[in-house]
C-alpha cells in the first residue's frame, strides 16, 4: 500500500495566486481529513469528509479556503487568493470509518506564500 | 471540541533512559491516541487506548489512562536516538484534535 499521497510536496507562490493541494487517501478508507500545521498554531483540523461528503468545515479559516472530494480516491484543498499567512504545512489524513479511529497521514505539502 | 494538551513542551534525555510525556484533556472521551512526528514528516499513529482501559503496551511504549483525572501518559522505555521526534496526544471522534506536542530529544 502506497499510503496517503499528497502533491505537490512543496509549493512556493506569490500572494494573490490560487493554490491547489491534492490528496489521494488509502484505498478503502472512507474518511479524509485536511490539517494545517504552523509553529504558532500547531496542528489544526480544517475539514473532514465521510464517504466523500464534507461533515465539518468549521476549521476552515476563511472563505478563501475550499475543499472538495469528488470521489473516494481524490480530494483537493484550494486557497484563492493566497496570502503570506497561509504559509504552513498542509497534511491530508485518511482512516477507515469514523469515530476516533487511527488516522494515516500523508507526507504533507509545505506551502510558502511570498 | 476536545483537545489534548501535552506536558512537558520539550524533553531532553540520554539514550537508554526512559521518557515520560503527559497529556491532559477536558471532556469525556471514548478513546485517546498518541502519535509521533519526525521532523518534516507526517504524523504516525503509535497507540490507541479506549476509555475503559487503564494501561496498554506496544513494544517499548506504555500508555496509561486515568479518566477520573482526564489524563494520559506515554512512557518510552530504553530510549534510542531514533525516538527523537514530537509526540502528540489526540482526543475526539470524527473531529479529532491534537495538542501542541512534546518535543523529545534523545542524545546518543
Amino acid at each position: 500500500d502506497a499510503g496517503v499521497i499528497q502533491s505537490p510536496r512543496h509549493e512556493v507562490t506569490e500572494m494573490g495566486q490560487e493554490v491547489t493541494l491534492r490528496c489521494k487517501p488509502i484505498s478503502g478508507h472512507n474518511s479524509l481529513f485536511w490539517y494545517r500545521q504552523t509553529m504558532m498554531r500547531g496542528l489544526e483540523l480544517l475539514i473532514y469528509f465521510n464517504n466523500n461528503v464534507p461533515i465539518d468545515d468549521s476549521g476552515m479559516p476563511e472563505d478563501r479556503f475550499s475543499a472538495k472530494m469528488p470521489n473516494a480516491s481524490f480530494s483537493t484543498l484550494k486557497i484563492q487568493p493566497s496570502e503570506p499567512r497561509d504559509s504552513a504545512v498542509y497534511f491530508c489524513a485518511s482512516s477507515w470509518a469514523s469515530g476516533g479511529r487511527e488516522q494515516f497521514f500523508g507526507p504533507g505539502t509545505r506551502l510558502t506564500v511570498l | 471540541s476536545q483537545q489534548g494538551e501535552e506536558d512537558p513542551q520539550a524533553l531532553s534525555i540520554q539514550e537508554g533512559e526512559n521518557a515520560t510525556m503527559n497529556c491532559s484533556y477536558k471532556t469525556s472521551i471514548n478513546n485517546l491516541q498518541w502519535y509521533r512526528q519526525n521532523s518534516g514528516r507526517g504524523l504516525v499513529h503509535l497507540i490507541l487506548i479506549r476509555s475503559n482501559e487503564r494501561e496498554k503496551h506496544s513494544g517499548r511504549l506504555r500508555v496509561t489512562l486515568d479518566t477520573s483525572k482526564k489524563s494520559s501518559s506515554l512512557l518510552i522505555t530504553a530510549s534510542r536516538a531514533a525516538d527523537t521526534a514530537s509526540y502528540f496526544c489526540a482526543t475526539g471522534n470524527n473531529d479529532m484534535r491534537f495538542g501542541a506536542g512534546t518535543r523529545l530529544t534523545v542524545k546518543p
